[in-house]
């Protein structure tokens, strides 16, 4: 069984700019989710994704976007890039349908802007 | 209402000892209480998760606490070892069709002393 994987591990840059972040979900798994941990804070939702639909979001500006595959792999983007958008940003995939729709995470991105 | 109050923020434990982390809610609807476990560098890593239907529930040295009338709820570590040194943060998440959306605390640094 393959665990969430995140892609890139780490990565700069600037403000103003755009990046995107990919997770891949656990085997079996059709729901993804997104945090964003600050440091020295606990994840906060951003926003989850089933059937390529967003399901769910939280307090996140409409910079923040997300795409869902048909392979239930996943995209975070971040659009005009602020210095307090560095963080730690994870992925989680659960399977919904599950009683208790367990999470799973992966190890993150960490995403630092100058 | 959507918050989740953790504490201590940190925990010095000597080998062998019982580490207690508290969490307490407000929001009534929550229907699931899990824990994390954080590595440095490492996403966050389910522990031990139970529903408001049972007061404690344990796997090996783990056990949660729950207590729904004064909701709260508790992590105890017991014969903690070097090796369970990390951050820890206890979650919450609503019933229905709020799947997924983890609500977290902000987080407890454990370093057990051998």
């Amino acid at each position: 069984e393959t665990g969430v994987t995140q892609s890139p591990t780490h990565l700069i840059k600037t403000r103003g700019q755009q990046v995107t972040l990919r997770c891949s979900s656990q085997s079996g798994h059709n729901t993804v989710s997104w945090y964003q941990q600050a440091l020295g804070q606990g994840p906060q939702f951003i926003f989850q994704y089933y059937r390529e639909e967003e399901n769910g979001r939280g307090n996140f500006p409409p910079r923040f976007s997300g795409l869902q595959f048909p392979n239930y792999s996943s995209e975070l983007n971040v659009n005009a890039l602020e210095l307090d958008d560095s963080a730690l940003y994870l992925c989680a995939s659960s399977t919904r349908g599950d009683s208790y729709n367990e999470q799973f995470f992966g190890p993150g991105t960490r995403l630092t802007v100058l | 209402q959507q918050q989740v109050k953790q504490s201590p923020q940190s925990l010095i434990v000597q080998k062998g000892g019982i580490s207690i982390i508290n969490c307490a809610y407000e929001n009534t609807a929550f229907d699931y209480f899990p824990w994390y476990q954080q590595f440095p560098g490492k996403g966050p890593a389910l522990l031990i998760a139970i529903r408001p239907d049972v007061s404690e529930k344990k796997e090996g040295r783990f056990t949660i606490s729950f207590n729904k009338s004064a909701k709260q709820f508790s992590l105890h570590i017991m014969d903690s070892q070097p090796g369970d040194s990390a951050t820890y943060f206890c979650a919450a998440r609503p019933g229905g069709t709020s799947y997924g959306k983890l609500t977290f605390g902000q987080g407890t640094i454990l370093t057990v002393h051998p």
